[in-house]
C-alpha cells in the first residue's frame, strides 16, 4: 500500500496569510504514460463529508477559490492557501488514487492564529 | 446535480450485521466506479472497499476482507454495503463517493456505531 504523510499536524495563521501543507507519499504517484500525479486534496470541516479541492496534484476544483493552490510532483506535494479566510478553518487531507487501496494522509488541521 | 444519499446506518452490537444503501442521482450510475470510505470518531479517512461500474469486480481492505461485501443495482441507481460480523472498531461515519478517476463526489454520511 501506498502510505501518505502529511505535515504539519496542525498550524495556526494570521486571516490574510499564507498556510502551507505537505504532503509525502511513499512511492511515486506519477504516471508516466499521461504525465499525471494521481494526487487530490480535500477538505473536511466538522460534520460535513469531505470536499474536493484539488486533483491531478494541481487542477482546483469546481467552484474552488483561486486562493487554494496544489503543487508538486513524484512524491512530494504541498497545498497552499494563499490568504487565510476565516471559512477555511479545517482539517485538510492529501489522497492518492494512483492504485487501490486509495489512501490518505493523517490530516492537517488549519485553524487562525 | 450529482447526489449520492447513504441510509442504513443505526447501532449494532457486536457480531450484528447492518447493510447500508448509496442512492445516486444527477449522473448515469452505471458507468462509475464506487467506493466505501469510512471515518471513525475524531479519526481520518480510511478506504474500505471499490466496486466497478458492472459489479463484476470489488476489492476490500485487509481489515473488513470476509466480513463486508459492497454490491450495486444499476436498475436502482443504488450502491450497497453489507456488513457482518460486526466489531467495536467498525464505528464510524460510512460515506460512498463517486470515483471519476478521483473521488470527486461524496454522499452525507451514515453513522454506523457499533457498541453492547
Amino acid at each position: 500500500d501506498i502510505v501518505m504523510t502529511q505535515s504539519p499536524d496542525s498550524l495556526a495563521v494570521s486571516l490574510g496569510e499564507r498556510a502551507t501543507i505537505n504532503c509525502k507519499s511513499s512511492q511515486s504517484v506519477l504516471y508516466n504514460s499521461n504525465n499525471k500525479n494521481y494526487l487530490a486534496w480535500f477538505q473536511q470541516k466538522p460534520g460535513q463529508p469531505p470536499k474536493l479541492l484539488i486533483y491531478w496534484a494541481s487542477t482546483r476544483g469546481s467552484g474552488v477559490p483561486d486562493r487554494f493552490s496544489g503543487s508538486g510532483s513524484g512524491t512530494d506535494f504541498s497545498l497552499t492557501i494563499s490568504s487565510l479566510q476565516a471559512e477555511d478553518v479545517a482539517v485538510y487531507y492529501c489522497q492518492q488514487y494512483y492504485d487501490t487501496p486509495f489512501t490518505f494522509g493523517p490530516g492537517t488541521k488549519v485553524d487562525i492564529k | 446535480e450529482v447526489q449520492l444519499v447513504e441510509s442504513g446506518g443505526g447501532l449494532v452490537q457486536p457480531g450484528g450485521s447492518l447493510r447500508l444503501s448509496c442512492v445516486a442521482s444527477g449522473f448515469t450510475f452505471s458507468t462509475y466506479w464506487m467506493h466505501w470510505i469510512r471515518q471513525a470518531p475524531g479519526e481520518g479517512l480510511v478506504w474500505v472497499s471499490r466496486i466497478d461500474s458492472d459489479g463484476s469486480s470489488a476489492i476490500y481492505a485487509d481489515s473488513v476482507k470476509g466480513r463486508f461485501t459492497i454490491s450495486r443495482d444499476n436498475a436502482k441507481n443504488t450502491l450497497y454495503l453489507q456488513m457482518n460480523s460486526l466489531r467495536a472498531e467498525d464505528t464510524a461515519v460510512y460515506y460512498c463517493t463517486r470515483q471519476g478517476p478521483y473521488l470527486d463526489y461524496w454522499g452525507q454520511g451514515a453513522l454506523v456505531a457499533v457498541s453492547s
